[in-house]
């Protein structure tokens, strides 16, 4: 299967934590975005990539978020001291970043659950 | 004001039915729009590109209105297997930050 993956799939942590998950986006797809998605609502913009470069960033990501593209291929994004309203479904999606109406792909996510 | 606001939904409607979702965004500058189908629990899926001209794909067919801001799906012969929710998508409104709304559900009753 060559579509987006992300890992973990679950995650279950207690506040104050630190939680890192992993996004591989398809191979050779340039762009890479992170999403948040809470139960009733859609996928809310966190951060994007091209190639290596965090080009934009939601004003919602606090300073406890971070991500990284280091090589312009996986990416992961740290939630650090962990809330309970980061509990959430974490969406990844990657497009072949040539132009802006590329179809994003979306992995699977990965559900955080802050007790 | 949300950037892209959807029909609340929920759409309750018997297989063989027509239903029409409105979408509506507020930034001018937006370049892009999409329809994307999301079943529970799932990651969002494309169901199509949105044109000026309008565009057509089988049962679904997708407006965009530039002038007035709007963004429609209408989906015929409703199947039961088009039950999900309907995400309308919103793209460069400043470089490549994507935009969602909130989504319509449809549940399709046989």
């Amino acid at each position: 299967d060559t579509g987006v993956s992300q890992d973990p799939r679950h995650k279950i942590t207690k506040r104050g934590q630190n939680v890192t998950f992993r996004c591989d986006p398809i191979s050779e797809h340039n762009r890479l975005y992170w999403y948040r998605q809470t139960l009733g609502q859609g996928p809310e913009f966190l951060t994007y990539f091209q190639n290596e470069a965090q080009l934009e960033k939601s004003r919602l990501l606090s300073d406890r978020f971070s991500a990284e593209r280091p090589k312009g291929s996986f990416s992961t994004l740290e939630i650090q001291r962990t809330e309970q309203g980061d509990s959430a479904m974490y969406l990844c999606a990657s497009s072949p970043g040539t132009s802006v109406t590329d179809t994003q792909y979306f992995g699977p996510g990965t559900r955080l659950t802050v007790l | 004001r949300k950037e892209v606001e959807q029909d609340p939904g929920p759409f309750n409607v018997p297989e063989g039915a027509t239903v029409a979702f409105n979408c509506t965004y507020s930034n001018s500058a937006s370049q892009s729009f999409f329809w994307y189908r999301q079943d529970c629990r799932k990651e969002p899926k494309l169901l199509m590109s949105v044109y000026s001209s309008g565009n057509e794909d089988g049962r679904f067919t997708a407006q965009l209105n530039r002038a007035s801001q709007y963004i429609s799906l209408l989906i015929r012969d409703s199947k039961l297997s088009d039950s999900a929710t309907y995400l309308c998508v919103v793209t460069g409104t400043g470089g490549f930050k994507t935009i969602f709304g909130a989504g319509t559900r449809l549940f399709v009753k046989a």
